[in-house]
C-alpha cells in the first residue's frame, strides 16, 4: 500500500536560511511523488513532481526535491527562504493506477524575518 | 478555462441538515475526487469517480454520497450533517497527460 510520512508538522527557518522539509514514502511499486503548497485559505498548488525521469526535480519558486530510492525519501529543499514561502506543504504519492493520491499530514513552514 | 470550481466557498449548517457541495471542471478529465482537510490529518479521500456513471469510496466515505452523471460535474452530498463533518472540502481532477491532480479552491463547512 502507498503511504507518505512527513517528519515535522511545524518547521521554522530564518529568512535567507535553507529550507528542508522531509518526506518518506512507502510504495509497493515505483512511485510517482509530488509536493504541493497551500497558502492560507487557498487550494493546493503543485510545486514539483517526480515521475521516474531525473531524480533531482526542480519546481516553482526555487524549490527542488531529490528522489532517493535507497532511503525512500523525497525531501523538499530551497537554498534561501523568503517570507512568501510561509505556507503548508504536502507530500503525496500516487497509487497503483496513478490517479489516486495519498497525502502526508503536512508541514507548516514559518519564515522568521 | 476556469479549471476546477467549487461552490459555495463557505457554509454553516445545523446538525441534521442536508446540503450538496458542487464541483465542476472544464478540463475534460475523467477522474475526479473529493477530499476533506482537517488540521494535522492532511487530505483524506472521501469518494472518487473514474468517469461518468462510476463512483467508488475512498478512505472516509461515511456520511457522504456522490454521483457522476456528466464528465463535468461531481457533487458531494451530506445527507444529515454532523459536527464531525466540519472541515474544508476540496474537489480535484486528475490529468492523465500531466500526471497531476488539479484542485478547486475549497469549501469551508461548519456544522453546529
Amino acid at each position: 500500500a502507498q503511504s507518505v510520512t512527513q517528519l515535522g508538522s511545524h518547521v521554522s527557518v530564518s529568512e535567507g536560511a535553507l529550507v528542508l522539509l522531509r518526506c518518506n514514502y512507502s510504495s509497493s511499486v515505483p512511485p510517482y511523488l509530488f509536493w504541493y503548497v497551500q497558502y492560507p485559505n487557498q487550494g493546493l498548488q503543485l510545486l514539483l513532481k517526480y515521475t521516474s525521469a531525473a531524480t533531482l526535480v526542480k519546481g516553482i519558486n526555487g524549490f527542488e526535491a531529490e528522489f532517493k530510492k535507497s532511503e525512500t525519501s523525497f525531501h523538499l529543499t530551497k537554498p534561501s527562504a523568503h517570507m512568501s514561502d510561509a505556507a503548508e506543504y504536502f507530500c503525496a504519492v500516487s497509487g497503483l493506477q496513478g490517479n489516486q493520491f495519498y497525502f502526508g499530514t503536512g508541514t507548516s513552514l514559518t519564515v522568521i524575518p | 478555462n476556469a479549471g476546477v470550481t467549487q461552490t459555495p466557498k463557505f457554509q454553516v449548517l445545523k446538525t441534521g441538515q442536508s446540503m450538496t457541495l458542487q464541483c465542476a471542471q472544464d478540463m475534460n478529465h475523467e477522474y475526479m475526487s473529493w477530499y476533506r482537510q482537517d488540521p494535522g490529518m492532511g487530505l483524506r479521500l472521501i469518494h472518487y469517480s473514474v468517469g461518468a456513471g462510476i463512483t467508488d469510496q475512498g478512505e472516509v466515505p461515511n456520511g457522504y454520497n456522490v454521483s457522476r452523471s456528466t464528465t463535468e460535474d461531481f457533487p458531494l452530498r451530506l445527507l444529515s450533517a454532523a459536527p464531525s463533518q466540519t472541515s474544508v472540502y476540496f474537489c480535484a481532477t486528475f490529468g492523465p497527460s500531466t500526471y497531476e491532480q488539479y484542485f478547486g479552491p475549497g469549501t469551508r463547512l461548519t456544522v453546529t
